[in-house]
């Protein structure tokens, strides 16, 4: 198995573009969640979906859109970015809420 | 808001030395785990324990939880150099619409030094 794999590794955009991260998992886990880590803020959840077609808000879900249309695949949208959305972006799955989630390798987002 | 806190900051030990953190939490929680990142690099799940559990091992880990004091510490025994990472402590909550968050802290840096 692949696990949880993203892309691009490292984008630059300018304020204003959008751009789409990609995440898929190939472990068939229900749970999927899109988490942003700034130095010394953690890690931050922005959106997360329970499985195909369903997706709710996180605690920083301003400027991002998500969609759920297969189990395998959870992209995270960046409408119109923004310098505060500099940030390095981790995607997770889990078989299930009660059980361990798995991260991606991350994307490094650098907005100008 | 952060509900992990881990203890100490930074770390730094020689090679074959046992490494200890520790995590403290606010509110009642499900599970929680451990995770080691590498610099620049992606989380890396070390280990899950169970709120009804209180010690766990995984090879030269050794995690604890007591959920009295709400606090769990993690034990690096025989540390290597390839030990030296940031591990973070992540507390698990179950969110409205169905799913879970977790919650990280900030994190220590251990640094094994050959």
């Amino acid at each position: 198995n692949a696990g949880v794999t993203q892309t691009p590794k490292f984008q630059v955009l300018k304020t204003g573009q959008s751009m789409t991260l990609q995440c898929a998992q190939d472990m068939n886990h229900e749970y999927m969640s899109w988490y942003r880590q700034d130095p010394g803020m953690g890690l931050r959840l922005i959106h997360y979906s329970v499985g195909a077609g369903i997706t709710d808000q996180g605690e920083v879900p301003n400027g991002y859109n998500v969609s759920r249309s297969t189990t395998e695949d959870f992209p995270l949208r960046l409408l119109s970015a923004a310098p505060s959305q500099t940030s390095v972006y981790f995607c997770a799955s889990s078989y299930g809420r009660k059980e361990t989630q798995y991260f991606g390798p991350g994307t490094r987002l650098l907005v100008l | 808001s952060q509900q992990g806190e881990e203890d100490p900051q930074a770390l730094s030990i020689q090679e074959g030395e046992n490494a200890t953190m520790n995590c403290s939490y606010k509110t009642s929680i499900n599970n929680l785990q451990w995770y080691r990142q590498n610099s620049g690099r992606g989380l890396v799940h070390l280990i899950l324990i169970r709120s009804n559990e209180r010690e766990k091992h995984s090879g030269r880990l050794r995690v604890t939880l007591d959920t009295s004091k709400k606090s769990s510490s993690l034990l690096i025994t025989a540390s290597r150099a390839a030990d030296t990472a940031s591990y973070f402590c992540a507390t698990d909550e179950w969110l409205t619409g169905g799913g879970n968050k977790l919650t990280f802290g900030t994190g220590t840096q251990l640094k094994v030094e050959l």
